[in-house]
């Protein structure tokens, strides 16, 4: 079993919808959890980054933690084209290495 | 904020050749860095693990080497693709970490390397 899972997509959809994407993760040891945009041969950014369940909210991406189902999401209101890309989680037990999801091919159409 | 540059972001070399590939953090200390492969339409494998001044830390089933790894300052770490082939073709990235316990890492913008 792997320690992140994360569905790959590719997701679709149009623009002003939300998009949202979630990952599983085995260990309840991870304690710190970050979302990462990637464009197409660029290294990812950091988008959102929480360290306790709950809500935590930036602008048009909201990110949700639940330790107790090991579960994250990461929701993206209002999209636009500009946000079509590869999203991916990455979880950490100790804020030190990173362990990331597959990555969630997302496509906003105009 | 933070930022990362990585050179070059893309180069061909031929097979039996060695390849360096830099990483800088240019306005933070980077205390520790990581190295990533990433294959298309795949998540970041790390690959190892380097902090200043020490040697580099490697995951299972990483060639010590056959990728070298060098974190000479708190800026500048790099990696050397040794006897390059055909199928260490990849994307490479790297990340820093700085002194302070700033939340998340910075990456650089990658590296795609083909070996011909």
């Amino acid at each position: 079993q792997k320690e992140v899972e994360q569905d790959p997509g590719p997701l679709s959809v149009p623009e002003g919808a939300i998009v949202s994407l979630n990952c599983t993760y085995s260990n309840s040891a991870f304690q710190y959890f970050m979302w990462y945009r990637q464009y197409s041969r660029k290294g990812p950014e950091l988008l959102m980054y929480t360290y306790s369940s709950g809500n935590k909210e930036d602008g048009r991406f909201t990110a949700q933690v639940d330790k107790s189902s090991k579960y994250i999401s990461l929701f993206i209101r209002d999209s636009q084209p500009s946000d079509s890309a590869t999203y991916l989680c990455a979880i950490s037990p100790n804020d030190y290495k990173l362990s990331f999801g597959a990555g969630t091919t997302v496509t906003v159409r105009a | 904020g933070a930022v990362v540059s990585q050179h070059p972001s893309r180069v061909i070399c031929k097979s039996g050749t060695s390849v360096k590939i830099e990483c800088r953090s240019l306005d933070f200390q980077a205390t520790t860095m990581f190295w990533y492969r990433q294959f298309p339409k795949q998540s970041l494998m790390l690959m190892a693990t380097s902090n200043e001044g020490s040697k580099a830390t490697y995951e299972q089933g990483v060639e010590k080497d056959k990728f070298l790894i060098n974190h000479a300052s708190l800026t500048l770490s790099t990696l050397t693709v040794t006897s390059a082939h055909p199928e260490d073709s990849s994307f490479y990235i790297c990340s820093a970490r700085g002194v302070k316990a700033n939340y998340g890492y910075t990456f650089g913008s990658g590296t795609r390397l083909t070996v011909v």
